[in-house]
Order: structure tokens, then sequence, then C-alpha cells
């Protein structure tokens, strides 16, 4: 298995415009999550899905911020409009139910 | 609130020296995790632990569980330099689905 995908893997933006960021879980896992690392906050969760349905969302720090999942091989994470204090890295990870999540190689963001 | 608290937070050590990483958790939990990041990459899983008394090791790292202390250790014995990278261990919410709350991380140097 190619393990999760990512993409993009650099984004360099511009405060408010829009930024869409692409996941793609291992086949056949069935929750889907969504990670933010900082320096200053280290790793936040900010949303995770099974089978497909958004389940926790109370870590999206802003209404900025939306993520969809419309089937079982995509999710996206939108942020709309982009500010600098969202520069980070954002990870994408996987689980076949509670089990070990398996994480993606993750998108630099860059909001200038 | 589930809290993760690790230390120390950053440990520089020689080649050939032993040392424990402790991971301290604040509520009751399923299962721990831990996982390792190298400098500018994403998360490894390195080790699941499910019950009170597990250990399991893998190469030079051992890790042991104590719910009743709510403690979690990472055991380094005779570091090579190929281990340093950040360790993090993370600590599932009980009847969350799969939700993790991650410690901030041991950044770990290890010196030829």
């Amino acid at each position: 298995d190619a393990g999760v995908i990512q993409s993009p893997r650099h984004e360099v933006t511009e405060m408010g415009q829009e930024v869409t960021l692409r996941c793609k879980p291992i086949s056949g896992h069935d929750y889907l999550f969504w990670y933010r690392q900082t320096m200053m906050r280290g790793l936040e969760l900010l949303i995770y899905f099974n089978n497909n349905v958004p389940i926790d969302d109370s870590g999206m720090p802003e209404d900025r911020f939306s993520a969809k999942m419309p089937n079982a091989s995509f999710s996206t994470l939108k942020i709309q409009p982009s500010e600098p204090r969202d520069s980070a890295v954002y990870f994408c990870a996987s689980s076949w139910g509670p089990d070990t999540q398996y994480f993606g190689p993750g998108t630099r963001l860059t909001v200038l | 609130e589930l809290k993760v608290e690790q230390n120390p937070l950053f440990l520089s050590m020689q080649e050939g020296k032993n040392y424990t990483i402790y991971c301290n958790y604040s509520t009751t939990s399923d299962r721990l995790y831990w996982y390792r990041q190298d400098p500018g990459k994403s998360l490894e899983s390195l080790f699941v632990l499910l019950s009170n008394g597990a250990v399991k090791q893998e190469g030079r790292l051992m890790a042991s569980l104590d719910t009743k202390a709510r403690l979690s250790t990472l055991h380094i014995t005779a570091a090579v330099h190929d281990l340093s990278a950040t360790y993090f261990c993370a600590v599932d919410l009980p009847n969350a689905g799969n939700m993790l709350t991650f410690g901030g991380g041991t950044r770990l140097m290890v010196k030829p």
C-alpha cells in the first residue's frame, strides 16, 4: 500500500486566499484525522471522520476552517480566508478502527 | 480534559548511554501510543500499549505502561546516532472513537 497520500506537499499563499489541502487515506481504513503541528502548540487534532461522517470537529479553530470527506478515499481541509497564523504543517492520518493511526507526509503551509 | 505531559522535553546524550523518557497522562485511557518524528518528516508509529503492565521492545527501544500510575516510559538502551529524533506519546480518550491527545514531544539528540 502507498500509505496516506497528501497534496500539495508545500503551499505558499498570500493572506486572504483560499487554501485546499487534500488527503487520500489508506485503502480500507474507516477513520480519517486532520492534525495541525506548530512549534508553539504542538500537534493538535482538528477534526476526524468515521465512515466518511464527521464525528468531532471541536479542534477546528475557526469558521474559516472546513473539512469534507465525500467518499472513503478522499478528504479535503479548506481554509478561507487564510491568515499568517494558519502557517503550520497539516497532517492527515487514517486508521482501521480504534487502532494505530498512520500519518501522511504532511503539507507545509506558509501564509504570507 | 485529557492532558499528556512528557519529560524531558529535550535530551542530549552520548552514544552508548541509557536513558528513559516519561509520559504522564491525566485520565483513564484505553491505549497509549509512541511515535517517532524525524526533522521535517511525518510521524512513524513505534508501539501501541493496550493494558497495564504491557511491555514492547524493538531494537534499542522498550516501552512500558502502568495504567494505575498513568505513566508510560520509553527506555533507550545503548543509544546510537540513528535514534536522534523527536518522540511523542499519545493517549486516546475513552469512549471517544480514536481521538488522540499528544504529548509535547521529547527531542532526542545522540552525539557520536
